[in-house]
């Protein structure tokens, strides 16, 4: 596609349900990143995937955390359980292969936990 | 660990000023710079990116400059208008461990007519 497509734009769910954030990259770009952004803060990084692998997840903040990509494409992100401090903006980038590659985000998931 | 600082945090400036936002870097070794604008509920759009082994980028009135030696980066601002106003992004992709992105809080910028 012509840029990073996240879905859904914006989430509303209760506290203790799980939700699935979606992340479809540029087509081409094998490395795929999530951020989160909570009100006032700075950008978190959560977790980036070459390919299928996920060579560093060591942003996940808790084991109610989780993500995969399939088919070197699609990547989805699931929180568990949710809290209510999961409320926050999750970003989803993607780039080529090269470390010297821009990196382009998505316009992001708004969650909000009630 | 890497630390991105921005200075100012907020920035309020008059139609027709050229501006100067800052970034700093604790660890040098790094890949690349990259300058990022965020307006208020959206993403981020890239707005340039600077090699290591690159001193500037230009992009029409947009100019960033990367001194790694010493840690900083700066985007120059040309002429400003209010369409410029948002949220400025400055991040580090270091060149240890798997070279993610690490971000200053931003400064956000205020352009008035």
């Amino acid at each position: 596609g012509a840029g990073v497509s996240q879905s859904p734009s914006n989430k509303v769910t209760e506290k203790g349900k799980d939700v699935e954030l979606r992340c479809d990259p540029i087509s081409g770009h094998t490395a795929l990143y999530w951020y989160r952004q909570s009100l006032g803060q700075g950008l978190e990084f959560l977790i980036y995937f070459q390919g299928n692998s996920a060579p560093d997840k060591s942003g996940l903040p808790s084991d109610r955390f989780s993500a995969e990509r399939t088919g070197g494409s699609v990547s989805t992100l699931t929180i568990q359980r949710t809290q209510q401090e999961d409320s926050a903006v999750y970003l989803c980038a993607s780039s080529l292969l090269s470390t010297g590659n821009t990196i382009y985000f998505g316009e992001g998931s708004w969650l909000t936990v009630v | 660990k890497q630390e991105v600082t921005q200075i100012p945090a907020a920035l309020s400036v008059p139609e027709g000023e050229n501006l100067v936002l800052n970034c700093s870097f604790t660890d040098s070794a790094i890949y690349n710079l990259q300058w990022f604008r965020q307006d208020p509920g959206k993403g981020l759009t890239s707005l340039l990116l600077i090699q290591s082994s690159q001193r500037e980028q230009t992009s029409g009135r947009l100019n960033a400059s990367l001194d790694k030696s010493s840690g900083r980066s700066t985007l120059y601002i040309a002429a400003s208008q209010p369409g410029d106003s948002a949220t400025y992004l400055c991040a580090v992709r270091s060149n240890s461990g798997y070279s993610t992105l690490t971000f200053g809080k931003g400064t956000m910028l205020l352009v008035s007519p």
